[in-house]
């Protein structure tokens, strides 16, 4: 069936560091791919998403490309800040219900 | 918008209770999730609707576990008997057609001792 591997965290950084987590979907066909991400004590919330192969999601200075050849989603931000703590999932979806990743924590220090 | 609604925001109750939880997904939104999150086994789907019929519940754990939507604007995840391995936070998520952006509540933090 359908998956999704994330890299495992948990990832602590330094503030302006450059983040990156990884983020690979198995699938039949090309699925939307999306990324969540949970706050302490909240639900999950949509940060950015692409819908088609080469397309560029990007929100609050996150960006990831829809690599078509490895259905790659590979989440990066340039410079953190404490306040990007959080739990960051990956997920994807064809005509099924999304399927998430395990789920990566962030936590970044001042 | 208010978003999707879920009530309670926590629940404690002891092994062998029934527990309802409660959900208002986005007005017209036609789609709705109940997921469970925990520690060992992240987030699992445990069943969806689609204009108020359930399209797939072959998460849900086991009997003891039952969800219905009588309305679009309204939807309950019930445990009966609850145990202590249900513990777990529980999120309700609508979406409209499917599998674009859904939109999750809060949450509800149940433990059962």
């Amino acid at each position: 069936g359908n998956s999704v591997t994330q890299m495992e965290g948990p990832v602590t950084l330094s503030e302006e560091a450059f983040l990156t987590i990884n983020c690979t979907y198995t699938a039949t066909g090309y699925p939307s791919l999306f990324w969540y991400v949970q706050y302490p004590g909240e639900g999950l919330q949509l940060l950015l998403k692409a819908t088609k192969a080469d397309d560029k999601g990007s929100n609050k200075g996150f960006e990831a490309t829809y690599r078509k050849e490895t259905t790659s989603f590979h989440l990066e931000k340039g410079s953190v800040q404490v306040s990007d703590s959080a739990v960051y999932f990956c997920a994807g979806a064809g005509n099924t219900p999304l399927v998430f990743g395990k789920g990566t924590r962030l936590s970044v220090i001042a | 918008d208010a978003g999707v609604i879920q009530s309670p925001r926590h629940e404690v109750t002891e092994m062998g209770q029934e527990v309802t939880l409660r959900c208002k997904p986005i007005s017209g939104h036609d789609y709705l999730f109940w997921y469970r999150q925990t520690m060992m086994r992240g987030l699992e789907l445990l069943i969806y609707f689609n204009n108020n019929v359930p399209i797939d519940d072959s998460g849900m754990p086991e009997d003891r576990f039952s969800a219905k939507m009588p309305n679009a604007s309204f939807s309950t995840l019930k445990i009966q008997p609850s145990e202590p391995r249900d513990s777990a936070v529980y999120f309700c998520a609508s979406s409209l057609k499917g599998a674009r952006g859904y939109t999750f509540g809060s949450g509800t933090r149940l433990t059962v001792v």
